[in-house]
């Protein structure tokens, strides 16, 4: 069965850090794009930051840039989340999704291009940032 | 890109067949996918490249739309159908972006 299952949140102060884990199985793991979503209480979906399958190219959202640190090892399958000087703003559930590739063949640009849509989730670790 | 939903809520009966809107602020071709989530749960894929259902997902489930404008159509409406719904664009990430959701709930 494909998983993936979260852990780490907890009630942190302003300033605070935290280390988010997402444990993977029942899929090739280090084949993968990785994302983390958070969706704060009562609020939409919201994307975090992504990593390439090898580690190499690495994506944040403006508002946590600078703070917030992913990365992965796919010895232990296994995604990271480091988030640093943490916001009341940032209370939120986090969620860790898998990115699959879809490869399309787009007729004005005369060829086929990858696209990359989260098609697995974990049920997500709540990160609470109150004093 | 900004992707807007609406209406925000839809209060709809179990029986009825309903239509959720979904507009980017420009062209994502098709690089559009819904998902749906219950209360306490985590979003589940529901629709991806604007109209191909993910595994499992019931045909009652349908989307469709390219360019700028999509919809999501449930037809016949069941009970485990009420839920919130968003969508979101992966065409041009980062960022990816998704709706503010419509909420599905019963009339």
């Amino acid at each position: 069965e494909v998983q993936l299952v979260e852990s780490g949140g907890g009630l942190v102060k302003p300033g605070g850090s935290l280390r988010l884990s997402c444990a993977a199985s029942g899929f090739s793991f280090s084949t993968y794009t990785m994302n983390w979503v958070r969706q704060a209480p009562g609020k939409g979906l919201e994307w975090v930051s992504s990593v390439s399958s090898s580690g190499s190219f690495i994506y944040y959202a403006d508002s946590v840039e600078g703070r917030f640190t992913i990365s992965r090892d796919n010895a232990e399958n296994s995604l990271y989340l480091q988030v640093n000087s943490l916001r009341a703003e940032d209370t939120a559930v986090y969620y860790c999704a898998r990115a699959s590739e879809d490869i399309v063949f787009v007729p004005t640009a005369g060829g086929s291009y990858s696209y990359y849509y989260m098609d697995v989730w974990g049920k997500g670790t709540t990160v609470t940032v109150s004093s | 890109i900004v992707m807007t939903q609406s209406p925000a809520t839809l209060s709809v009966s179990p029986g009825e067949t309903v239509t959720l809107s979904c507009r980017a602020s420009q062209s994502v071709i098709s690089n559009l996918a819904w998902y749906q989530q219950k209360p306490g749960q985590a979003p589940r894929l529901l629709i991806y490249r604007a109209s191909t259902r993910a595994a499992g997902v019931p045909a009652r489930f349908s989307g469709s739309g390219s360019g700028t404008e999509f919809t999501l159509t449930i037809s016949t409406l069941q009970s485990e159908d009420f839920a919130v719904y968003y969508c979101q664009q992966y065409n041009n990430w980062p960022p990816y972006t998704f709706g503010q959701g419509t909420k599905l709930e019963i009339k």
